[in-house]
């Protein structure tokens, strides 16, 4: 069963860092991974997708790895603002998307 | 707007009461999915249909009922539902069910389950 895993759960910072959320899961054998964002009380809308053939994709300030042997990914935020304040949620796509919890972000200003 | 659309947004209802739970979409997709997403919790899925026909069933209680119709309209149908079930439940689509590294799933903006 592909389990996800997210690290860390919650992060707080100052306006301006660039930072890293992690990703990983259990099974190697997926088509894609999506990195999703969630503000509070509303559905998801999808940062980037990385197909499994792929390495990294790149929208804006946000770069997206994949190393699928390892099991793992990582979202890079460049110059992180207050607008950026959200869940980022990392899945991963076989039958359906599998989630992992989430990291909470906080970006102050 | 996402092109995913669920009504309600919002639904409160009791353990003895039969409510439903729609989804629709005009972006042309095949497959549709209902995921459930709790407190503290990751989204788990719940049901998949492609072509109208259920593929995944994660191990559901039956007092969750999907329906398929057809291709944009997805159904969750409700009944004797318990308070841990209260729960935001987020329909979404995509072009393909599987076999693709480039499907994309659209969620809409989930309806809010409170069961007193």
């Amino acid at each position: 069963k592909q389990e996800v895993t997210q690290i860390p759960a919650a992060l707080s910072v100052p306006e301006g860092e660039n930072l890293v959320l992690n990703c990983s899961f259990t099974d190697s054998a997926i088509y894609n991974l999506q990195w999703f964002r969630q503000d509070p009380g509303k559905g998801l809308t999808s940062l980037l997708l990385i197909q499994s053939s792929q390495r990294e994709q790149t929208s804006g300030r946000l770069n997206a790895s994949l190393d699928k042997s390892s099991g793992r990914s990582t979202l890079y935020i460049a110059a992180s603002q207050p607008g950026d304040s959200a869940t980022y949620l990392c899945a991963v796509f076989t039958r359906g998307l599998v989630f992992g919890a989430g990291t909470i972000l906080r970006v102050k200003s | 707007e996402t092109g995913v659309t669920q009504t309600p947004r919002h639904l409160v209802m009791g353990m003895t009461n039969k409510k439903s739970l729609k989804c629709e979409q005009h972006l042309g997709h095949n497959a549709m999915y209902w995921y459930k997403q709790s407190a503290k919790k990751p989204l788990e899925l719940m049901f998949v249909y492609s072509l109208e026909e259920r593929v995944e069933n994660n191990s559901v209680p039956s007092r969750f009922s999907p329906e398929c119709p057809n291709s944009s309209h997805l159904f969750l149908h409700l009944h004797t539902l318990q308070p841990e079930d209260s729960a935001l439940y987020l329909c979404a689509s995509s072009q393909l069910l599987s076999g693709s590294g480039a499907n994309v799933l659209t969620f809409g903006a989930g309806s809010r389950l409170t069961v007193l």
